[in-house]
C-alpha cells in the first residue's frame, strides 16, 4: 500500500520566492496534518484537516503560511514570501479520524532551504 | 497542557543488547494515547508502537515493548536485541482525547555499535 507521498523531497530557493509543498495522504484516511521540524523547536504541528476542512491552524507561524485541502487526496502548504527562517523539514501525515489508537503516518518530508 | 519529556539526548548500546529509552509525560486528562516514532538518518518518521492510557497490558510489537507506568506518568520504550539498523532518533508523543494533534518530545538519539 502506498504511504503518504510528499513532493518535492528537497527544495532550495531564494528568499522572497513562493514555495509550494504537496502531499497525498493514504487513501481512506480522513485526517491530514502538516508538521515542521527544526533543531530549535523540534516537531510542531502547523495545521490539520478533518474531511478536507481545516480544524486547527493555530500552529501556522504567520500570514505568509497557508494550507489547503481541495479534496481528500491532495493538500498543499504554501509559503509566500519565503524567508531564511522558514528553512526546515516539513512533514505531512495522515490518519483515520476517531479513536486515540489511530497512529499518524508520516510522509518522507520536504527539506526546505531558503537562501 | 500536554507535555512530553525525553531526558536522554543520546544513548549508546552494543548490538544484541537491550536498551530503554525514557519518556515522561504530563496531562490532566484520564484518556490519552502514547506513541513512539523512529527517525533514521534518512529523515522519515516511522510509527513503532502505541499505548492507551486504559490499556492494562504493556504494548509489544516485535522487538519493541513499552514499559507503561501510569502512576509515574512514564512510557519508556524497550528495544530488545538491538541491531545496527536501530541507530536513529526516537520520539515519544502523546495525544489527548478530543484532540488529534500529537505533541512530541525532543527525541533521543540511539547509536548501536557492533
Amino acid at each position: 500500500d502506498a504511504g503518504v507521498i510528499q513532493s518535492p523531497r528537497h527544495e532550495v530557493t531564494e528568499m522572497g520566492q513562493e514555495v509550494t509543498l504537496r502531499c497525498k495522504p493514504i487513501s481512506g484516511h480522513n485526517s491530514l496534518f502538516w508538521y515542521r521540524q527544526t533543531m530549535m523547536r523540534g516537531l510542531e504541528l502547523l495545521i490539520y484537516f478533518n474531511n478536507n476542512v481545516p480544524i486547527d491552524d493555530s500552529g501556522m507561524p504567520e500570514d505568509r503560511f497557508s494550507a489547503k485541502m481541495p479534496n481528500a487526496s491532495f493538500s498543499t502548504l504554501k509559503i509566500q514570501p519565503s524567508e531564511p527562517r522558514d528553512s526546515a523539514v516539513y512533514f505531512c501525515a495522515s490518519s483515520l479520524a476517531g479513536g486515540l489508537h489511530q497512529p499518524q503516518h508520516f510522509g518522507d518530508g520536504t527539506r526546505l532551504s531558503i537562501l | 497542557a500536554q507535555k512530553i519529556t525525553q531526558t536522554q539526548p543520546g544513548m549508546f548500546v552494543q548490538e544484541k543488547e537491550a536498551v530503554t529509552l525514557d519518556c515522561t509525560y504530563d496531562t490532566s486528562d484520564q484518556s490519552y494515547g502514547l506513541f513512539w516514532y523512529k527517525q533514521p538518518s534518512s529523515g522519515e518518521m516511522i510509527f513503532l508502537i502505541y499505548q492507551g492510557s486504559y490499556d492494562e497490558q504493556n504494548a509489544t510489537e516485535g522487538r519493541y515493548s513499552l514499559n507503561f507506568q501510569k502512576a509515574r506518568k512514564s512510557a519508556n520504550l524497550v528495544i530488545s536485541a538491538s541491531q545496527l539498523g536501530d541507530s536513529a532518533m526516537y520520539f515519544c508523543a502523546m495525544r489527548e482525547r478530543g484532540f488529534q494533534k500529537l505533541v512530541f518530545g525532543t527525541g533521543t538519539r540511539l547509536l548501536v555499535s557492533p
